[in-house]
């Protein structure tokens, strides 16, 4: 099945650090969204992407719907430490219509104060 | 408060035994899913549904089943869980079919299938 890479599958900073993480797909997609999951809860909807070039921003977060519609970026800025958590991208292809979401693996943040 | 409400948020059982996993929300919402992650795997969609009595499988539906009789509940069926369905279960749901309605999670649960 169609599949997402999500990478790095972790990371670990300093408090301060900006992050990038990002998701590749063989596939065109006609949706990127970006989820956060803490410990012990389930995802929260950070950003959604919906036109190909589209570069999205949510307080210290920018997203970005690559041009290729195969990718997508998420760039965390002056991380701290309440930014720790698994973040999920996830896509919509377009041969799956408006009811179909592949999540990418996640990767896990790790923020050292 | 708004919210997609899972029960039970760990189950530890026996293979064979026939287990639902309860899942209802109090938006209104005509969309719901069933997702299981699984380490370095993400979560896969197991069923979603698009309004009451309208389902259709995702990419695992095998040895699941669901029912949507009612708009705010969905519950995820095990007729006879398998080790391999040992997972962490997550319920969501969005206002309308379509990816640009941000899905709400539930906030889990555990099953372990011995």
């Amino acid at each position: 099945g169609q599949q997402l890479n999500q990478s790095p599958q972790s990371m670990f900073i300093q408090e301060g650090e900006d992050v990038s993480m990002n998701c590749t797909s063989s596939s065109i997609f006609n949706t990127w969204l970006w989820y956060k999951q803490d410990p012990g809860e389930g995802p929260v909807l950070l950003i959604a992407l919906y036109k190909a070039g589209e570069l999205t921003s949510n307080g210290r977060l920018t997203a970005q719907f690559g041009i290729t519609r195969k990718d997508s970026f998420l760039n965390i800025s002056a991380s701290i430490p309440s930014d720790v958590g698994i973040y999920f991208c996830a896509g919509g292809p377009a041969s799956g219509g408006y009811n179909k979401l592949i999540f990418g693996a996640g990767t896990r943040l790790a923020v050292h104060p | 408060e708004a919210q997609v409400t899972q029960n039970p948020r760990y189950l530890i059982t026996v293979t064979g035994k026939k287990l639902t996993v309860t899942c209802s929300q109090n938006m209104n919402h005509e969309y719901m899913s069933w997702y299981r992650q699984d380490p370095g795997l993400g979560l896969r969609q197991i069923y979603y549904s698009m309004n009451v009595e309208v389902t259709d499988k995702g990419d695992v539906p095998e040895g699941y089943k669901v029912s949507r009789k009612e708009k705010r509940n969905f519950p995820l069926i095990l007729e006879s869980p398998s080790p391999n369905q040992t997972s962490l279960y997550f319920c969501a749901s969005s206002p309308r079919t379509g990816l640009n309605q941000p899905q709400h999670f539930g906030d889990g649960t555990r099953l372990s299938i011995l």
